[in-house]
């Protein structure tokens, strides 16, 4: 069964600390693994994808297929950073987003 | 600049008492997705459309009901509401074969049910 677990419900840090969200997931072929984040009266949005390897906003998520997760980190959190982060997992190569979220992690970045 | 929008944005109705809730696009894109988020839980994958066709989750209850009409447009017929289907209903939409096949959502529908 397809599964995407954020263990924090609340992750509270001050301003310049480093910032990990994280997400274990658990699928048996090879998935597509996304961070979706949600600021406040805004819609979800995209954050990032693994297959990119991109840093958005200054986040970065390594997938580790062995420990099956894909963690969201940042070192050095911003005010702005405060937000809704969902992680979310797709089967790779089938075109259709058919996304499993987690349960998401709410973000709060304290002056 | 909204490129997908959701009417209403709050619906409040009756038990057992028929409710449509609109999506409409302007990105051309030829995947629209119908997701319910409950309260504090992970937004869930109703059913999708790939063009005029339609798709349905195996969990999704009989009670919820779609149509496309046209690429622009998806609709979501819940026939009967019950208290449980109080929830946000997000409604997203992708393009295949563009390679940039990522979800652009709306801001939702949040449904309430008395």
């Amino acid at each position: 069964a397809q599964r995407v677990t954020q263990p924090e419900k609340l992750l509270s840090v001050f301003k310049g600390a480093p910032v990990e969200l994280k997400c274990n997931y658990s699928y048996s072929g090879s998935p597509e693994l996304f961070w979706y984040v949600q600021y406040s009266r805004q819609r979800l949005q995209l954050l990032l994808r693994h297959i990119s390897r991109e840093s958005i906003k200054g986040f970065t998520a390594d997938l580790n297929k062995g420990e099956t997760s894909f963690h969201l980190k940042k070192p050095f959190a911003q005010e702005e950073d405060s937000a809704m982060y969902y992680c979310a997992l797709s089967p790779l190569n089938t075109g259709f987003q058919k996304l499993v979220f987690g349960t998401g992690t709410r973000l709060l970045v304290s002056p | 600049d909204a490129m997908v929008i959701q009417n209403p944005r709050y619906q409040v109705t009756q038990f057992g008492k028929p409710v449509t809730l609109s999506c409409s696009q302007t990105l051309n894109h030829n995947v629209m997705y119908w997701y319910q988020q409950k309260s504090s839980q992970a937004p869930k994958l109703l059913f999708h459309y790939y063009d005029k066709d339609f798709n349905n989750e195996a969990d999704t209850p009989d009670n919820f009901q779609s149509r496309r009409p046209n690429t622009s447009f998806c609709f979501l017929d819940i026939r009967s509401p019950g208290l449980g289907d109080a929830a946000m209903y997000l409604c997203a939409t992708s393009i295949i074969g563009s390679g940039a096949n990522v979800l652009t959502f709306g801001a939702g529908s949040r449904l309430t049910v008395l």
